[in-house]
């Protein structure tokens, strides 16, 4: 079984300041972590992913993640907030090496920019 | 990654019609799969469409309801039967790779209305 959890349903700040998204997940076996990211009246577009490599890893538009086994989270953070990272924002986990290719989301967390 | 086209982006239906939505992908890809959003929601998986046999449907989701077709490694359909307005929804395809390895790659999904 798997789960993910998504900290805070709505993160609010100012541009050119950091962002944190917090991502605790479960699962019963190795983990594989995504983050995606849905704008407005699209589609959910990959962010990055974890897959048993790096624990630091790097994603498009300078966000990157940490996998803490011991903290079972995946954090998303980005140094510096730009309008264009309005949006919805989805952890997502599936198992890893396995024949087991459903995604189990989080409930997302909606992120406001100000300018 | 593949490029997904859904079509129609949106509609906007009478409640008791259906509905059939198209998933192309550029390239051949070893899985299918659709999910629903619904407003303000996460994404949950309808089913797994299967090419050349029965789709494979999570629990809460019924073939009655949402038949899904897949001739080949390059297109599916879902269609929403009988509509009421508890559908009205986000419908979105993705797609796993050749290599069966993730991430799943979605389309822009198809933004339904039942009125």
């Amino acid at each position: 079984a798997q789960s993910v959890t998504q900290l805070d349903s709505h993160v609010s700040v100012s541009e050119g300041t950091p962002v944190l998204l917090r991502c605790n997940y479960s699962s019963s076996y190795s983990p594989s972590l995504f983050w995606y990211v849905q704008h407005p009246n699209k589609g959910l577009q990959l962010l990055l992913k974890y897959t048993s490599a790096a624990t630091l890893v790097k994603g498009i538009n300078g966000f990157e993640a940490e996998f803490k086994k011991s903290e079972t989270s995946f954090h998303l953070t980005k140094p510096s907030a730009h309008m264009s990272d309005a949006a919805e924002y989805f952890c997502v986990v599936s198992p890893h090496g396995t024949n087991d290719y459903k995604l189990s989301f989080g409930a997302g967390t909606t992120v406001t920019v100000r300018a | 990654s593949a490029v997904i086209s859904q079509k129609p982006s949106r509609d906007i239906c009478q409640r008791g019609t259906s509905l059939t939505i198209q998933c192309q992908v550029d390239s051949q890809v070893t899985m299918m799969f659709w999910y629903r959003q619904q407003p303000g929601q996460s994404l949950t998986l309808i089913a797994t469409a299967n090419q050349g046999s029965e789709a494979t449907y999570e629990s809460g989701f019924v073939i009655d309801k949402f038949p899904i077709s897949r001739p080949n490694l390059t297109f599916s359909t879902l269609t929403v039967s009988n509509m009421s307005p508890e559908d009205s929804s986000i419908y979105l395809c993705s797609v796993l790779g050749g290599s069966g390895n993730q991430p799943q790659h979605f389309g822009d999904g198809t933004r339904l209305s039942i009125l």
